[in-house]
């Protein structure tokens, strides 16, 4: 069965510090997977998608994820953090025979000025 | 182009009733995808319709079922409510329901609470 792990509950940085979240996903194959940031009150917005092909993912607010097949790993990144991006970050995976997504549990990140 | 919408924003019920929380999915998309997020949880998927059919479902009981409609708005609804589906209910509208280009967008949600 599918299952995505985000290890860091709660990560704090200051205010244009660089950023990594983790996350690890178990799949018998590769999945696509995603980044989503979900803000309070607010729904979940698309960061990126891997699918195939380049393992270093460009997204949208500055983010890129690299896909690691030996590690099993999708992280997150950002070279320098703005207070904006205080919010919660979610994992996610899906499976490419039109499996249903599956969330990790979320990583809040805190931001200090 | 218009976002996914959802209503009501809070519902509050009590044990044993029913409640239908409803979507409407962005312009042009024919799939919707419903999710229960519980407090400090990642959303859980429960189900897919794709063109009016259930098209995918999780781990959730009978008693959680759906509807998506010609114009492919959709509801959710919970019978027989427990305390435990206490939760925001999440819609997501997509074209299409394969991964390769399932871009899911997501509405703002319903916080619903079960006392």
């Amino acid at each position: 069965a599918q299952s995505v792990t985000q290890p860091d509950i709660h990560i704090t940085v200051s205010e244009g510090a660089s950023l990594e979240l983790r996350c690890n996903y178990s799949y018998g194959a590769t999945p696509y997977l995603f980044w989503y940031v979900q803000s309070p009150g607010q729904g979940l917005q698309l960061l990126l998608k891997y699918f195939s092909g380049d393992t270093l993912v460009q997204g949208i607010k500055g983010f890129e994820a690299e896909f690691k097949r030996s590690q099993s790993s999708f992280n997150l990144r950002k070279p320098s953090v703005h207070w904006s991006d205080a919010a919660e970050y979610f994992c996610a995976s899906r499976g490419n025979y039109g499996q249903n997504f599956v969330f990790g549990p979320g990583t809040r990140l805190s931001v200090l000025p | 182009e218009t976002g996914v919408t959802q209503s009501p924003t809070h519902l509050i019920k009590t044990r044993g009733q029913q409640v239908t929380l409803r979507c409407s999915s962005q312009s042009g998309h024919n799939t919707v995808s419903w999710y229960q997020q519980a407090l400090g949880q990642g959303p859980q998927f429960i189900f897919q319709y794709y063109r009016e059919e259930e098209n995918g479902r999780g781990n959730f009981p009978p008693r959680f079922s759906g509807l998506q409609f010609p114009n492919y708005s959709s509801e959710l609804n919970v019978n027989a409510l427990e305390l435990d589906d206490s939760a925001l209910y999440l819609c997501a509208s997509s074209l299409g329901s394969q991964p390769s280009y399932n871009e899911q967008f997501f509405g703002p949600g319903t916080r619903l609470t079960v006392l």
